[in-house]
């Protein structure tokens, strides 16, 4: 079946450091594969997305490459700020018509200033 | 348009109680979903509508969980005879379906979620 793995946390990191988290998927066919945050109080955000094998997905500092070779799509940050702590969520969708989400479990991010 | 709204936010019922969730997806958007997050996991597909229509359920959706999308614009989740283990937040998400088999649905905008807790 389709499956997401992601970096168990939590990670607690300090302000300015590299924050990365892995994810690693399973999957027929080639999906299209998704960073969603969610911060504290507020509901799951779009981060950045990626559709096919090499593409770059980037937003607000973040960034993740698509490796079909590796099954990954890993998450970083160069300079983490306290506003980036929050629960960070790997996924993917088949599309083809199959546009569901299915989501890692999470990995709690808190940054201290 | 304020997003996708869901009420209520939170649930606290009996066990053997029915509970009715509803979704308010943003207005243009002609897909909509429901998740189920249990604590320490990602949220989990249940099923998902095309306008009106219930295109696909999870497994996880069992014969005391119902959903309907009336006239395609809100949803309710209905459950029926609540046990401990429904216990979770319900997330409501909803996506423009593009027609493009390439480029699939637009973004999906999540709701704040509905926690219900079974007692």
């Amino acid at each position: 079946g389709n499956s997401v793995t992601q970096m168990e946390g939590p990670v607690t990191l300090s302000e300015e450091a590299f924050l990365t988290i892995n994810c690693t998927y399973t999957a027929t066919g080639y999906p299209s594969l998704f960073w969603y945050v969610q911060y504290p109080g507020e509901g799951l955000q779009l981060l950045l997305k990626a559709t096919k094998a090499d593409d770059k997905g980037s937003n607000k500092g973040f960034e993740a490459t698509y490796r079909k070779e590796t099954t990954s799509f890993h998450l970083e940050k160069g300079s983490v700020q306290v506003s980036d702590s929050a629960v960070y969520f790997c996924a993917l969708s088949l599309g083809g018509g199959d546009y569901k989400l299915s989501f890692g479990a999470g990995t709690t991010v808190t940054v201290r200033a | 348009d304020t997003g996708v709204s869901q009420n209520p936010r939170h649930k606290i019922t009996k066990r053997g109680q029915n509970v009715t969730f509803r979704c308010d997806p943003i207005s243009e958007h002609n897909r909509l979903y429901w998740y189920r997050q249990t604590l320490g996991q990602g949220p989990e597909f249940l099923t998902y509508f095309q306008n009106e229509a219930q295109l696909e359920k999870s497994r996880l959706l069992s014969d005391r969980f119902s959903a309907e999308r009336p006239k395609g614009s809100f949803s309710t989740l209905e459950i029926q005879r609540t046990e401990q283990g429904d216990s979770a937040m319900y997330l409501c998400a909803s996506t423009l379906a593009t027609g493009s088999s390439i480029f699939g649905d637009t973004e999906a905008f999540f709701g704040q979620g509905t926690r219900l807790t079974v007692v």
